[in-house]
């Protein structure tokens, strides 16, 4: 299984980057990396994925590390709306090994 | 185009009863995934549909537990003989196909009180 660790929660002021790390040593060669987010009664919504190279899309940053054991997420400006749960997750092909997401990392904004 | 659906969003049970979750995935996609979450805790995986092969179930908790999926679309999970500890938020999700590069979208989830 592709098991990852992220620290269980950060903080950051407002309108300043956020660099959210992902360990994902047991990932296997063909597995993208997501990262994932939860609001407070919501399910959870995409962030961002990628497989090799770093990866920017409106919400955010990924930047993959080059034997791609850890990965981090990056959010230039935190705002209040992105105070939330964050998990990463090595997501494969077909079959259900590593379809397990962890605790994640609570992000806390500060106004 | 619509999301993932859920229903209901919320269920309140007695303890003994049997009930049944609904989802409704985006339409066209092959993979389905339901996971439990309890409160305060992470996504725990339950069980996964990819087209017509048999359901992954390998992360049900106990044979209460089953879900199906009709026509490859329209999942529901139900659970036999609910007991408290069944209490939690049910989160369907799916995605186009059962790959690394594909996004899962989820649904609201539905809220299981079990008394």
């Amino acid at each position: 299984d592709a098991k990852t660790t992220q620290p269980n929660s950060m903080e950051s002021n407002e309108e300043e980057p956020v660099h959210l790390p992902c360990n994902h040593s047991t990932i296997s060669g063909t597995d993208y990396i997501h990262w994932y987010r939860q609001l407070p009664s919501q399910g959870p919504e995409y962030v961002i994925h990628g497989l090799t190279s770093n990866v920017n899309n409106r919400m955010a940053s990924l930047a993959i590390a080059e034997d791609r054991k850890s990965s981090t997420l990056i959010l230039h400006r935190a705002t209040l709306r992105d105070a939330a749960v964050y998990y990463c997750i090595p997501l494969g092909g077909t079959g259900a090994n590593n379809l397990f997401f962890g605790t994640g990392t609570r992000l806390t904004v500060i106004p | 185009g619509a999301g993932v659906s859920q229903s209901p969003s919320n269920k309140v049970t007695e303890k003994g009863k049997d009930v049944e979750l609904r989802c409704d995935p985006i339409s066209g996609h092959t993979a389905l995934y339901w996971y439990r979450q309890s409160l305060g805790q992470g996504l725990e995986f339950l069980i996964y549909f990819q087209g017509n092969s048999a359901p992954d179930k390998s992360g049900l908790p106990s044979d209460r537990f089953s879900a199906e999926r009709t026509g490859g679309s329209v999942s529901t999970l139900t659970i036999q003989r609910t007991q408290q500890e069944d209490s939690a938020v049910y989160l369907c999700a799916s995605s186009r196909r059962a790959a690394g590069y594909e996004k899962l979208f989820f649904g609201s989830g539905t809220q299981l009180s079990v008394l």
